[in-house]
């Protein structure tokens, strides 16, 4: 099993729509969780982090997470094509910001016109 | 520009030649984070360094490949007598209290 399971997709969303992406992880000790931009051939990019079980809301970003079913979900409002990407889910097993971050190998989201 | 910055942004090599690539962390951080991306593949950690000192290195391989991060200058991924496995993209990162902030790569191309 893989510490960090994402869909690969890809994810079709009609623009202003919801666009719902999730990832499992193995390691039930996991406390921090971490959501990434990654456009083609650049470099990832930060977007959400969430450490407490429930939501958390950034603009029309927001994080979900249930540590109980070690199942973490971004939701994106009002989908823009601006939001065609692939998007990595990445768990810091222990806790700290001063370890290594597992990543999932990313779902790649569309939003069409 | 107060990020990670990384250079060389593409390295092209030939087979059984070295390749140095260098990352330096965002002003006031002094961990450092190497992450692997290869083609159409999620990233993968390599190593993590504080100033002088290897903290943890699970993810390097073996052989051919080392890391330094010196107390002055930039952290250096060093990997001797490249191979076609070895193109991918290199990514460095840093963090705060929060998250991982990465650089815009370095794409290794071996020939």
């Amino acid at each position: 099993q893989k510490e960090v399971e994402q869909n690969s997709g890809p994810l079709s969303v009609p623009e202003g729509a919801i666009a719902s992406l999730n990832c499992t992880y193995s390691d039930r000790g996991s406390q921090s969780f971490f959501w990434y931009r990654q456009y083609s051939g650049k470099s990832p990019e930060l977007i959400m982090f969430i450490y407490s079980n429930g939501d958390k809301e950034d603009g029309r970003f927001t994080a979900q997470l249930n540590k109980a079913s070690q199942y973490v979900s971004l939701l994106i409002r009002d989908s823009q094509p601006s939001d065609s990407a692939t998007y990595l889910c990445a768990v810091n097993p222990l806790g700290s910001s001063a370890s290594k971050i597992i990543f999932g190998s990313g779902t790649r989201l569309s939003i069409r016109p | 520009n107060a990020g990670v910055m990384q250079n060389p942004r593409h390295l092209v090599r030939r087979r059984g030649q070295e390749a140095r690539l260098r990352c330096s962390p965002m002003k006031g951080h002094s961990h450092v984070y190497w992450y692997r991306q290869l083609p159409e593949e999620g990233l993968k950690f390599m190593v993590y360094l504080q100033k002088e000192n290897i903290i943890d290195e699970s993810g390097m391989p073996k052989e051919r490949f080392s890391a330094e991060f010196p107390k002055e200058g930039p952290s250096i991924l060093r990997i001797q007598q490249v191979v076609r496995g070895d193109s991918a993209a290199y990514f460095c990162a840093s963090s705060p209290e929060q998250g991982q902030y990465f650089g815009p790569g370095t794409r290794l191309t071996v020939t």
